[in-house]
């Protein structure tokens, strides 16, 4: 596609509730990465894919917190029985190479709340 | 502690005013993100340096690496270029992932038609 396609936009959960927050990235790019980024904040790293392999997940708070990226190109972050705490915008990133050497594309964020 | 400090936090201009924001990092770097935030969300890549100065139409940036610092300029302001400011870098040991950037927490700008 011809940008970075995050979906839903916007997530009302209840607390318990798993979510599953989907990326779309630009075609071809190799990483894609996910950030968290709560009211006020500047974004967190969470994850880090090149293609299929997921070779950072260091800034996932914790292990209800799970992405995948199967095929190297959609990817998929899944939240298992969300709190108010997990309540931010989550940021998908793409880049054609390695963050260092590329610009990045971001989505538009998928805004969650946990009520 | 924050490795990336942004200064002003805020900042509110006249539309035409010479706007600079700052970035200070305390890590050895390979390079630097400046990211522009609308309401709603949606973040814009505006530049990515290692060295010296880049410019794009009324923006240009600055780095220097010595010194741990950037800045972004925005000459003749308008209103449309309200938005959020964020620094992001990418420190030179980052243990293998070429991902785990460090945003700074943005300056919000408002320029004031």
């Amino acid at each position: 596609g011809a940008g970075v396609s995050q979906s839903p936009r916007y997530k009302v959960a209840k607390r318990g509730q798993d979510v599953a927050l989907r990326c779309d990235p630009i075609s071809g790019h190799v990483s894609l990465f996910w950030y968290q980024q709560a009211l006020g904040q500047g974004p967190e790293f969470l994850t880090y894919f090149q293609n299929e392999a997921q070779l950072d997940k260091s800034g996932l708070p914790s292990d209800r917190f799970f992405a995948e990226r199967p095929e190297g190109s959609v990817s998929t972050l899944k939240i298992q029985r969300t709190q108010q705490e997990d309540s931010a915008v989550y940021l998908c990133a793409s880049s054609r190479r390695w963050a260092g050497a590329n610009v990045l594309t971001f989505g538009a964020g998928s805004r969650l709340t946990v009520l | 502690k924050n490795e990336v400090e942004q200064s002003p936090q805020n900042l509110t201009a006249q539309e035409g005013e010479f706007i600079t924001i700052n970035c200070s990092y305390s890590v050895g770097i390979s390079a630097l993100h400046w990211l522009q935030q609308h309401p709603g969300g949606g973040i814009v890549s505006l530049f990515m340096l290692s060295s010296g100065k880049k410019k794009h139409g009324r923006l240009i940036a600055t780095i220097n690496i010595q010194e741990k610092h950037s800045s972004l300029h925005i000459t003749a302001s308008h209103p449309r270029d309200s938005a959020v400011y964020i620094c992001a870098v990418l420190p030179m040991n980052y243990g293998g992932s070429q991902g785990n950037l460090i945003f700074g927490k943005g300056t919000k700008l408002s320029v004031k038609p």
